[in-house]
């Protein structure tokens, strides 16, 4: 199993909901990331998680919160988001931290209205 | 922060053709990869050169490297309208993937 799973596949959120994006992978990846693209433009890191610890937290405002239950997991749970935050959020995993290519999920086309 | 820079940001070409897409860089890496990314979907990887390789193929593709300059360039051989797609170089260094800005192509059939 190569895949990156991530559900929803769409999402229309108000400003005032609390919502979560999940991720799943079962290839035994000891590295997850969440990644924010915006059309046309190329993904930026969020988030990584190694060995299930954040280890890397790219000035995320505090409405996205991500969040590694176990070693296949990963959820980004969000609240009070703006229009701007508008985008497709791309869930990643890799078998390390660097080095290595790195599996991608379908994305979540958020829309935030 | 972005590492990579493609060149051209578009290219059309006609089925059939070769296509060839450049990425320049700022750092030091330890490798570059090439992903393709079909509109408003996932990201899959293609390949991956390591800092000490200068060329690689796989099935169409070949890939480059020069460290010297500081550049990549992706060739697809015979092009096919399925190839249709944006194409983005992502260098790391002990570090997360950095990703290009990307090269959009289009395959005319």
């Amino acid at each position: 199993d190569t895949e990156v799973t991530q559900t929803p596949k769409h999402l229309v959120m108000g400003m005032t909901n609390k919502k979560s994006l999940k991720c799943e992978q079962h290839m035994g990846h000891r590295a997850m990331y969440w990644y924010k693209q915006k059309a046309k433009k190329p993904p930026e890191l969020m988030f990584v998680y190694s060995y299930e610890k954040l280890s890397i937290n790219e000035s995320v405002p505090s409405r996205f919160s991500p969040e590694c239950p176990n070693s296949s997991l990963l959820n980004l749970h969000l609240h009070a988001l703006q229009p701007e935050d508008s985008a497709l959020y791309l869930c990643a995993s890799s078998q390390d931290y660097a080095n290595t290519e790195a599996f991608f999920g379908q994305g979540t086309r958020l829309t935030v209205v | 922060s972005q590492q990579g820079e493609e060149d051209p940001q578009a290219l059309s070409i006609q089925e059939g053709e070769n296509a060839t897409m450049n990425c320049s860089y700022k750092t030091s890496i330890n490798n570059l990869q090439w992903y393709r990314q079909n509109s408003g979907r996932g990201l899959v990887h293609l390949i991956l050169i390591r800092s000490n390789e200068r060329e690689k193929h796989s099935g169409r593709l070949r890939v480059t490297l020069d460290t010297s300059k500081k550049s990549s360039s992706l060739l697809i051989t015979a092009s096919r309208a399925a190839d249709t797609a944006s194409y983005f170089c992502a260098t790391d260094a002990n570090t997360p993937l950095v990703f290009g800005k990307g090269t959009r192509l289009s395959v005319i059939a």
